[in-house]
């Protein structure tokens, strides 16, 4: 199975600040990586696809990089609404792997 | 627009068995696998399951292989999951989830349906 080793697991930031997220794989992926927000009670909603595909009606302040076993998430500019637990997902192999999370609160 | 409504949740002792649904619209059911995903209570995504289009393929976690099962009844746009030999550990927040045309990931979500195994 492919691990998916996500990092910070939280993080304090304030709104306007700039907030990044890595994710690393145990074995190259490709670029078989996605992103996800969840807020509390929520299910998960896309925010990339493909490591660094924009989904659509995603604000573009989000934006994901990374090919192989590396992987970031960045928040540009941080926004009241963007305070929630973000996931990576691999889907380049079964069973499909969740990084642990990073929460994002408020400083 | 995709819907995806989970239902069977509850509270069931160890051991028994539960089945949860998950209604499907807006997309075309038929022509894509389905996978449900799960969450225990404070901590992270665990992908649980998939079947593919037709029914004709499945995978499982380890963790639930040989007492879930996942089937799908395209006929009423419908998803299941049978959850026997149920563990403390299975207690979850359990959502159906549909992967894009590409299997690049989940383009779509239910709301998630909460099962809790205790006596």
């Amino acid at each position: 199975d492919i691990q998916m080793t996500q990092s910070p697991s939280s993080l304090s930031a304030s709104v306007g600040d700039r907030v990044t997220i890595t994710c690393r794989a145990s074995q190259g992926i490709r670029n078989d990586l996605g992103w996800y927000q969840q807020k509390p009670g929520k299910a998960p909603e896309r925010l990339i696809f493909a490591a660094s595909s924009l989904q659509s009606g995603v604000p573009s302040r989000f934006s994901g990089s990374g090919y192989g076993t590396e992987f970031t998430l960045t928040i540009s500019s941080l926004q009241p609404e963007d305070f929630a637990t973000y996931y990576c997902l691999q889907h380049n192999s079964f069973p499909w792997t969740f990084g642990q999370g990073t929460e994002v609160e408020l400083k | 627009q995709v819907q995806l409504v989970e239902s069977g949740g509850g509270v069931v002792q160890p051991g028994r068995s539960l089945r949860l649904s998950c209604a499907a619209s807006g997309f075309t059911f038929y022509a894509s696998g389905m996978h449900w995903v799960r969450q225990a209570p404070g901590k992270g995504l665990e992908w649980v399951a998939v079947v593919s289009y037709d029914g004709g393929n499945k995978l499982y976690a380890d963790s639930v292989k040989g007492r879930f099962t996942i089937s799908r009844d395209n006929s009423q746009n419908t998803l299941y999951l049978q959850m026997n030999s149920l563990r403390a550990e299975d207690t979850a927040v359990y959502y159906c989830a549909k992967p894009d045309s590409y299997d690049r990931g989940y383009d779509g979500w239910g709301q998630g349906t909460l099962v809790t195994v205790s006596s």
